[in-house]
């Protein structure tokens, strides 16, 4: 069963303005960590942010904030000041069991592109 | 700190033949390696899991042969593809220790 659902398979924003990527998990573990990551056509998994279950507040690192709304099992990403080369896919991620070293279950992605 | 190594970033190689990607933990050790693909405009999927002195745990539909992981010391795994085919063209990416740093991929076309 999929775990992790991105449900938005391309979206827009216009430089400058701030724009949501969405994000929903299932997990019966009550421990279980969420990430997510930036893939540039190069390739690379580039590391965004990371929202720990029994963390109280809000992942935030610069220009990202996860908006994490446990009951809902729902882990959005917020970009702010959306810039030319944030056009990139998006992908959410979880692993159960917070400070594991278990693998990363993926999402689909989403494709952000930033208009000038 | 937690950087992850991934040689080479791409390869081309004849239907036949065997190739060799390495992922090495550059300032820590990692006594588990993670290995995944991703075909083209597809997510990544877990192949295996790579144990430091032990086998590997391979996912389901993974064919262990073909794809062989050494992971002989605390900072080097590799995943040699056996026998390569074209369906078997992918990007290859590891990740290491807490899993969530990732080396730069592998590209990988058979031709």
């Amino acid at each position: 069963a999929q775990k992790i659902t991105q449900t938005q398979p391309g979206m827009f924003v216009q430089e400058k303005e701030a724009v949501t990527l969405d994000c929903t998990y299932d997990t019966s573990d009550p421990s279980y960590g969420l990430f997510w990551y930036k893939q540039p056509s190069s390739g690379e998994m580039i590391f965004l942010i990371y929202q720990g279950s029994y963390d109280q507040q809000n992942a935030t690192e610069g220009r990202y904030s996860l908006n994490f709304q446990k009951a809902r099992k729902s882990a959005n990403l917020v970009i702010s000041a959306s810039q030319l080369g944030d056009s990139a896919m998006y992908f959410c991620a979880m692993r159960e069991g917070q400070g594991s070293q278990g693998n990363l279950i993926f999402g689909k992605g989403t494709k952000l592109s930033v208009k000038p | 700190g937690a950087v992850v190594s991934q040689h080479p970033s791409w390869v081309i190689c004849k239907s036949g033949t065997s190739v060799k990607i390495e992922c090495r933990s550059l300032d820590f050790q990692a006594t588990t390696m993670f290995w995944y693909r991703q075909f083209p405009k597809q997510s990544l999927m877990l192949m295996a899991t790579s144990n430091e002195g032990s086998k590997a745990t391979y996912e389901q539909g993974v064919e262990k042969d073909k794809f062989l992981i050494n992971h002989a010391s605390l900072t080097l795994s590799t995943l040699t593809v056996t026998s390569a085919h074209p369906e078997d063209s992918s990007f290859y990416i590891c990740s290491a220790g807490y899993g969530y740093t990732f080396g730069s991929g592998t590209r990988l076309t058979v031709v």
